[in-house]
């Protein structure tokens, strides 16, 4: 069992263009989410989704989108990077639905945007 | 708004004990979680708390008080492998996370 993939693993991208981190997760969990994290700062919340087929910002969702076709997938989208996207990217998936929810997460990616 | 505070950085010694403070000022409270990051990976889960009182999981316990918005992450017999970053995050009203920056841990010999 995986648990949960992120690819790519790490990426060095132009000011500018169009990128798409992706997220597969194994658990059919039903919860997903995407954080970046910071040097000095706690995760934040970028998107997330309670279930297939409905998504919601979180903290910081400006320039990026997100979509949830089916259970296990959960790609992050930046339209037009820039270079304060720079950081690394978790996405994390939880069962959903209980206050003992607990989020597992995936290896990251760090992005670069130059 | 939603505040979460912990020390940036600790040492300890090897054998010894730590504990790691977390205080919070949340909208609504439903649990509070300690995650352990290793430099470079991802953060794994290490204790939930939501009653008031001491959760005890090996050689890892958290406590949780409620009335006074805190919480701490006690480690003993420390082990050159708990150097890490540990993650105090709320369950705020609205079932999101609200993360702390971290208390990087360092052990020596």
């Amino acid at each position: 069992i995986a648990g949960i993939t992120q690819a790519p693993t790490s990426q060095i991208l132009a000011a500018g263009r169009r990128m798409t981190l992706r997220c597969t997760q194994d658990m059919r969990h039903n919860a997903m989410y995407w954080y970046r994290q910071d040097l000095g700062l706690g995760l934040r919340l970028i998107h997330y989704s309670n279930t297939a087929g409905t998504t919601g910002k979180g903290e910081v969702p400006d320039g990026y989108s997100v979509s949830r076709a089916n259970t296990d997938d959960f790609p992050l989208t930046l339209a037009s990077a820039v270079p304060s996207q720079t950081s690394v990217y978790f996405c994390a998936s939880s069962e959903g639905g209980r206050a003992t929810d607990t989020q597992y997460f995936g290896p990251g990616t760090r992005l670069t945007v130059l | 708004g939603q505040n979460i505070d912990q020390p940036t950085e600790m040492t300890a010694t090897e054998g010894a004990i730590v504990q790691i403070n977390c205080t919070y000022q949340t909208s609504g409270f439903n649990g509070l979680f300690w995650y352990q990051q290793h430099a470079g990976e991802a953060p794994t889960f290490l204790s939930y708390n939501v009653l008031d009182g001491l959760e005890e999981k090996g050689r890892f316990s958290s406590f949780l008080s409620r009335s006074k918005g805190y919480s701490y992450l006690l480690l003993k017999e420390l082990q050159m492998k708990d150097s890490a970053s540990y993650l105090c995050a709320v369950r705020d009203s609205n079932y999101q996370l609200i993360w702390g920056a971290g208390t990087k841990l360092i052990i020596k010999p």
